[in-house]
């Protein structure tokens, strides 16, 4: 079964700070997704990723792919309290259009 | 607000029971994802249609099922419930669902098995 790991699971950050959260996955996949989670929130869609190499960015958000290495980053640049939240990487194999969610990272930015 | 409904937002009902959950995809989507959200497990996919045909499947228990009406709304139905089957239930749509679209994910069933 395909396994996604993200870490850290708990990332507590001052604002202005920078962070990376990463995601690894087991097996190859030339898709993956990033959600942000609020609490008691439905999840919404930050980023899809596509192909190797790709990098997209949202105000202080940047996030790429690296398939060769089964690696996603998630780049938080400055980070304000807005960006407190859960953020989940997705996998998507490549065959049968399963999707395999990451433990998630609890991020919360402090003042 | 995504535009994907679900229905009922809370649920609670007995062991042993049977229930429907329902979802509206946003207008014009044919694909309708179903996932299920847990203290145990986390986020995990269960199933996925595209225009009312079943397009992948997920851990999804014998007990549950799912279908795509032709008015693309899409039901979840979970039978002889257990207390593990408590859990936030959110179903997702995307225009195409051939993984190159973002999902929209909707607000979510909350189920508590008592």
């Amino acid at each position: 079964e395909l396994k996604v790991e993200q870490n850290p699971l708990f990332l507590s950050m001052q604002e202005g700070k920078n962070y990376t959260i990463y995601c690894n996955y087991s097996t190859t996949s030339d898709r993956l997704y990033w959600y942000r989670q609020d609490p008691g929130k439905s999840l919404e869609s930050l980023f899809v990723l596509l192909s190797n190499g790709a990098v997209k960015q949202e105000g202080r958000l940047m996030a790429s792919l690296d398939t060769k290495a089964r690696l996603s980053t998630l780049h938080i640049t400055a980070a304000v309290h807005d960006l407190s939240a859960t953020y989940f990487c997705a996998v998507e194999r490549e065959t049968g259009n399963q999707f395999y969610f990451g433990t998630g990272t609890s991020l919360t930015v402090i003042p | 607000d995504s535009g994907v409904t679900q229905t009922p937002k809370h649920l609670i009902t007995a062991t042993g029971q049977r229930v429907t959950l329902r979802c509206s995809p946003r207008s014009g989507d044919l694909s309708v994802y179903w996932y299920q959200q847990s203290l145990d497990q986390g986020l995990q996919f269960l199933i996925q249609y595209y225009n009312g045909e079943e397009r992948a499947k997920g851990n999804i228990l014998e007990r549950f099922s799912a279908q795509q009406f032709p008015d693309l709304h899409s039901e979840l139905n979970l039978s002889s419930l257990e207390l593990g089957d408590s859990a936030l239930y959110f179903c997702a749509s995307s225009a195409s669902g051939r993984g190159l679209d973002e999902q929209f994910f909707g607000p979510g069933t909350r189920l508590t098995v008592l």
